[in-house]
């Protein structure tokens, strides 16, 4: 079965510009997630989708972040404006459901804001 | 919100020898599970414990959910090169309340294998 697609794999912005990253979800999976991973630390949850309902947005930046997954199936994150701290390896993942605790990640997209 | 205490946070070791990391937590898990992530890719999931004391293996890696559920290990026995990368805990809440669902990571443990 094909994994979790996530694109652009790398991104170079300077701050305050915008950027949007897609995620492709496994087939079937109804749970998605988008973490945060900055260099040097565990991923942080930014997202958690069900199906196209938000079910945890607490850690989200709502002032710059937003993320939508209209359909059920692939979902966009935005950043605008960017900060400097926003630089980091933006996760994909995806669960059967909500219970489960079996994620499976894309290979992430990396954000560099200069 | 709920932290997850990961220790060590590095590791060196020579190819054969077994390792061991651990992971703490102030808060009750109802899963906990073992990650790793290797450079310029997503965590791919090792192990997933759902009982407290139980201990599952996958191969060359044990794991172990703690009794007081706020806690886990996991150990690698007779390490080779391609072990190298870093290793995530992270705990799950169960049901009730809005965190249901939730997957919290430890910091990482980084594996360097030399040959």
């Amino acid at each position: 079965e094909a994994g979790v697609a996530q694109s652009p794999r790398y991104k170079i912005i300077e701050k305050r510009q915008s950027v949007a990253f897609w995620c492709n979800p496994i087939s079937g999976h109804a749970t998605l997630y988008w973490y945060q991973q900055i260099l040097g630390q565990g991923p942080k949850l930014l997202i958690q989708f069900q199906n196209n309902g938000v079910v945890d947005d607490s850690q989200l930046p709502k002032d710059r972040f937003s993320a939508e997954r209209l359909k059920g199936v692939d979902s966009t994150l935005k950043i605008q404006p960017a900060k400097l701290e926003d630089s980091a390896v933006y996760l994909c993942a995806s669960s059967r459901h909500r219970e489960a605790g079996e994620l499976f990640f894309g290979e992430g997209s990396r954000l560099t804001v200069l | 919100g709920q932290q997850l205490n990961q220790s060590p946070q590095s590791m060196f070791i020579q190819e054969g020898e077994d390792v061991s990391m651990n992971c703490t937590s102030s808060s009750i898990f109802n899963t906990w599970l073992w990650y790793k992530q290797d450079p310029g890719e997503g965590p791919v999931l090792l192990i997933a414990l759902y009982k407290a004391g139980e201990l599952t293996s996958n191969g060359r890696l044990t794991a172990q959910f703690g009794i007081t559920r706020k806690d886990s290990f996991l150990n690698i026995s007779a390490s080779i090169p391609s072990d190298v990368g870093i290793y995530f805990c992270a705990g799950q809440l169960g049901a009730g309340g809005t965190s249901y669902g939730k997957l919290t990571f430890g910091q990482g443990t980084i594996l360097t294998v030399h040959p």
